[in-house]
């Protein structure tokens, strides 16, 4: 089956531009996460989403920073009037449910600002 | 905040070598992951130990679960180029992050022919 995908793989913006990240996570996850990824460094969590329960927003490092997941499946996670320090790679995990259980992640956005 | 450390950060070594990389923290978790992460492509799960002083084989990776539940390590035997990536270890359940992962800062371990 199909694993997690994510859109664009690459993003170059201005400096003050919007942009928006898409994740389609594996069918029939439902717990899906955020995460960002610095060169070489760890994974710093953003959000996740777990069923139809409120998100956990609490790794948003501003509130230019915004997720939504529609219908329980596809998240786009958007930042606003994007700054030098936002670019990084993006990505998106799945699984089943939270906690210990595996995460499925995507090949990451690699988001530059310029 | 939660935080695991990694240790070491950077390793290169030659084929055939061995080599032990280390993940700590001053919390307790229920559980801890490792995961390899290759350029350009997300993280893959190589493990999850649960039990504290669990040990796990995969081939010639072996991992580890400290008594407390508040370190873990994973030995790799013979190292190979294959073997070559970024190396995270994340731990679930901890006292403050609850059911999501709290991410190690990766060891990125290059093994050279």
């Amino acid at each position: 089956g199909a694993g997690v995908s994510q859109s664009p793989s690459n993003k170059v913006t201005e400096k003050g531009k919007d942009v928006e990240l898409r994740c389609d996570p594996i069918s029939g996850h439902t717990a899906l996460y955020w995460y960002r990824q610095s060169l070489g460094q760890g994974l710093e969590f953003l959000i996740y989403f777990q069923g139809n329960s409120a998100p956990d927003k609490s790794g948003l490092p501003s509130d230019r920073f915004s997720a939504e997941r529609t219908g329980g499946s596809v998240s786009t996670l958007t930042i606003q009037r994007t700054q030098q320090e936002d670019s990084a790679v993006y990505l998106c995990a799945s699984s089943f449910t939270t906690g210990a259980y595996e995460q499925y992640f995507g090949p990451g956005t690699r988001l530059t600002v310029t | 905040t939660q935080l695991l450390e990694q240790s070491p950060q950077f390793l290169s070594i030659q084929e055939g070598e061995n080599l032990t990389v280390y993940c700590n923290s001053s919390s307790v978790f229920s559980s801890l992951q490792w995961y390899r992460q290759e350029p350009g492509e997300g993280p893959v799960l190589l493990v999850t130990v649960v039990t504290g002083g669990e040990v796990k084989k995969l081939k010639r990776l072996t991992f580890q679960f400290g008594d407390a539940r508040k370190d873990s390590s994973l030995h790799i035997t013979a190292a190979q180029p294959g073997d070559t990536g970024l190396y995270l270890c994340a731990g679930a359940g901890g006292e403050t992050s609850g059911s999501r992962l709290t991410f190690g800062e990766g060891t990125q371990l290059t093994v050279n022919p």
